[in-house]
C-alpha cells in the first residue's frame, strides 16, 4: 500500500541555517505530494504541494521537488527563522481507478526547532 | 483560520465512556475527513464523508462511527473508550475528493 517515510526529528538549527527534511514515498500510479506544517497548539496548514513528476512546490521560502525516479519530495529552505519552528509533515494523496483518492497519508512528522 | 471549526477543544473522560466530537466544514465544502493523531501511530486517516454519504474508510475501529448531516456538519462518535484512544482528533474539509483539504484546530481527547 501507499506509505510515506520522513526523517526522524527533532532537528535543531540556528537562525539562517539551511534546512533539509527528507521525505520518500511508496505509491502506485502518480500520487500528489504535500508538505503540511503544524505550529504548536494549532491544526495542520498546507505549506506546499506538487501534483506531478518534476513539479516544484514553493511557499514562504520553502521548496520541494517531486522526484519520481527517486520517489522523493524533500523539503528545503535556504535560511530558516525562529518563526519556522514547528512540526512538518510530508503527505501523499493516492490515485485509484476512479481518479484521485480523497484521504491523505502522512509521514510521522519532523519537529524543527530554530534557535536565535 | 481555516474556516473549519471543531468542538469541543478539549475533552477528558473515563475508560468505557462514549463521546461525540463535532466538526463544521468550510462554507461550500461537501467532503469531511476525520484523522487521529497519536504519539505512537502518528496521523492516521479514519473516515471520509461526501455530501452525507460515507466515501472512504481508513483505520477506524469498530467502536468508532461517524456521520455527516444534511447541513454538512459531521460528528465522530467514540464508544467504550480505552486509554489508547487518547489523541488529537482532526477534522478536515474539501470541496470534493482530490481537492485541497483544510484542517480544523482539533479536539484533544484524554481518556483516564
Amino acid at each position: 500500500g501507499n506509505s510515506v517515510t520522513q526523517m526522524e526529528g527533532p532537528v535543531t538549527l540556528s537562525e539562517e541555517a539551511f534546512l533539509t527534511i527528507n521525505c520518500t514515498y511508496t505509491a502506485t500510479g502518480y500520487p500528489s505530494l504535500f508538505w503540511y506544517v503544524q505550529y504548536p497548539g494549532e491544526g495542520l496548514q498546507l505549506l506546499l504541494k506538487a501534483t506531478k513528476a518534476d513539479d516544484k512546490g514553493s511557499n514562504k521560502g520553502f521548496e520541494a521537488t517531486y522526484r519520481k525516479e527517486t520517489t522523493s519530495f524533500h523539503l528545503e529552505k535556504g535560511s530558516v527563522q525562529v518563526s519556522d519552528s514547528a512540526v512538518y509533515f510530508c503527505a501523499l494523496r493516492g490515485m485509484n481507478y476512479g481518479g484521485s483518492q480523497g484521504n491523505l497519508i502522512f509521514g510521522k512528522g519532523t519537529k524543527l526547532s530554530v534557535k536565535p | 483560520d481555516s474556516g473549519v471549526t471543531q468542538t469541543p477543544k478539549h475533552l477528558i473522560t473515563a475508560t468505557g465512556q462514549r463521546v461525540t466530537l463535532r466538526c463544521s466544514p468550510r462554507s461550500g465544502d461537501l467532503s469531511v475527513y476525520w484523522y487521529q493523531q497519536s504519539l505512537d501511530q502518528g496521523l492516521q486517516f479514519l473516515i471520509q464523508y461526501y455530501n452525507g454519504e460515507e466515501r472512504a474508510k481508513g483505520n477506524i475501529l469498530e467502536r468508532f462511527s461517524a456521520q455527516q448531516f444534511p447541513d454538512l456538519h459531521s460528528e465522530l462518535n467514540l464508544s467504550s473508550l480505552e486509554l489508547g484512544d487518547s489523541a488529537l482528533y482532526f477534522c478536515a474539509s474539501s470541496v470534493e475528493s482530490g481537492y485541497e483539504q483544510y484542517f480544523g484546530p482539533g479536539t484533544r481527547l484524554t481518556v483516564t
